[in-house]
This record gives C-alpha cells, structure tokens and sequence, in this order.
C-alpha cells in the first residue's frame, strides 16, 4: 500500500448525475495532485493543490471540480460529463510541491460514462 | 514544456534475461526524472529517480536507471527479469524550479517476462 486511498474503486454514472471522487492521504504530504489516465495516452495532470491551496489547474472543463478542505483530503466533484471522460482518475501526493519529491499514487478510481 | 518519449509499446524478455525500458526527455533547464510501475487494477508505484549526483541510481526491486545527459536518456535496467516485473513502466520527467508543477509522463511500455 502506498498510504493513498481512493473511493470508490468503480463508478458508472450517466451523463447527468453528480459523483464525487474522494482520495485520502495518510503520509502527511502537503501536495496532492489529480491525473486522468487513458488507455494508450500519457497521465494527464489535471489539478494540483499545495496546502488546501490550488496551484495548477491544467486547462480542465468545468464540469470537473477539485476541492481540497485539508492537506490529507482531496475531492473531484463531477457533473454533466461525457463519454470520453471515461477514464481511470489516479490521485496522487507529495512531501511538497518541490519537483525532485516523488508522487505517490492511490489505486484511481475506474469511471464510466454512459 | 517538457516532454517524455517511451519508443516502444510494448517490450518482451525471458526470465532471467537482462531487461531495458528506454525513455529520453525534453526539458527546460535541468530535469528530475522518474521511473514508475504499474501493476493491472493499481497506481503507480514509485521506482527510482534522478535529482543530481552520480548518473546511475538504483531503485526498488533491484531496477536501476543511468542518466545521459548528452543523449537525453534515462534507460531503466535490470540484469534479470522475473515473471513478477511484468507490468507498465512510465518514465516522468520534470524541470528543475519550485513553480513547476507539472510532472510529465511517457505513455508507458508494456513489460512482458516470458517464463
């Protein structure tokens, strides 16, 4: 285990419900990152926070929204999405946004939509 | 911006073979580079990186990486490949400098050990 949990493991929603991913840290990091993973693309950062404070935010449609309410909690609230956000969301953290500290990941959560 | 290239999808070796993912990078400045694996249904796993100091770093489960700067590589190893190192590989990179956050990722290769 890598000290990063996500919930749920598995999610299918249609296109107009409202999910929430939730990732929790128990390493206490003060970097948590979300990345889309695609089959046969690169990760995909999407949002990073640095002490509940967003720092990047990748050029991601509105429909997703990140919240972070304290360095060990992470949340993706989704709303509306499309089929081709179908996607394995990987959470990752960090000792602090300083690029030579590694990430670790949690399991992602695999999302379908339908 | 940078970049990471991982040239082959998918990379076959017999057990007990030596193993090599390769991975060159484009960055701005000096890179920080990664290895990371996964195995089907989990994250990824943290391998090994470059920072600075000596170009061969060793990591987990006896991989190794070797640094070339001139090339821009940065080759994961390891002298034998078990049935168990079958998994994806990503290779990250990421420039030097506290506001860069973004850590960019190859596409992976598919690790396959042949018993």
């Amino acid at each position: 285990e890598t000290g990063v949990t996500q919930t749920p493991r598995h999610l299918v929603m249609g296109m107009t419900n409202k999910k929430s991913l939730k990732c929790e840290q128990h390493l206490g990091h003060n970097a948590m990152y979300w990345y889309k993973q695609s089959a046969k693309k690169p990760l995909e950062l999407m949002f990073v926070y640095s002490l509940e404070e967003r720092v990047e935010n990748n050029s991601v449609p509105s429909r997703f929204s990140p919240e972070c309410p304290n360095s060990s909690h992470l949340f993706l609230h989704l709303h509306t999405l499309q089929p081709e956000d179908s996607a394995l969301y990987l959470c990752a953290s960090s000792r602090d946004r300083d690029p030579s500290y590694e990430q670790y990941f949690g399991p992602g959560t695999r999302l379908t939509v339908t | 911006a940078q970049s990471v290239a991982q040239p082959e999808d998918q990379v076959n070796v017999a057990e007990g073979n030596p193993l090599t993912v390769k991975c060159t990078y484009s960055v701005s400045g000096n890179p920080y580079l990664f290895w990371y694996v996964q195995y089907p249904n989990r994250g990824l796993q943290f391998l090994l990186k470059y920072i600075t100091g000596d170009n061969l770093v060793k990591g987990s489960y006896g991989f190794e990486a070797e640094f070339n700067k001139s090339q821009t590589s940065f080759h994961l190893k390891k002298p034998s490949a078990l049935v168990s190192d079958s998994a994806l590989y990503f290779c990250a990179v990421r420039g030097a400098g506290y506001g860069n956050n973004r850590l960019a990722f190859g596409k992976g290769n598919q690790v396959v050990v042949i018993p």
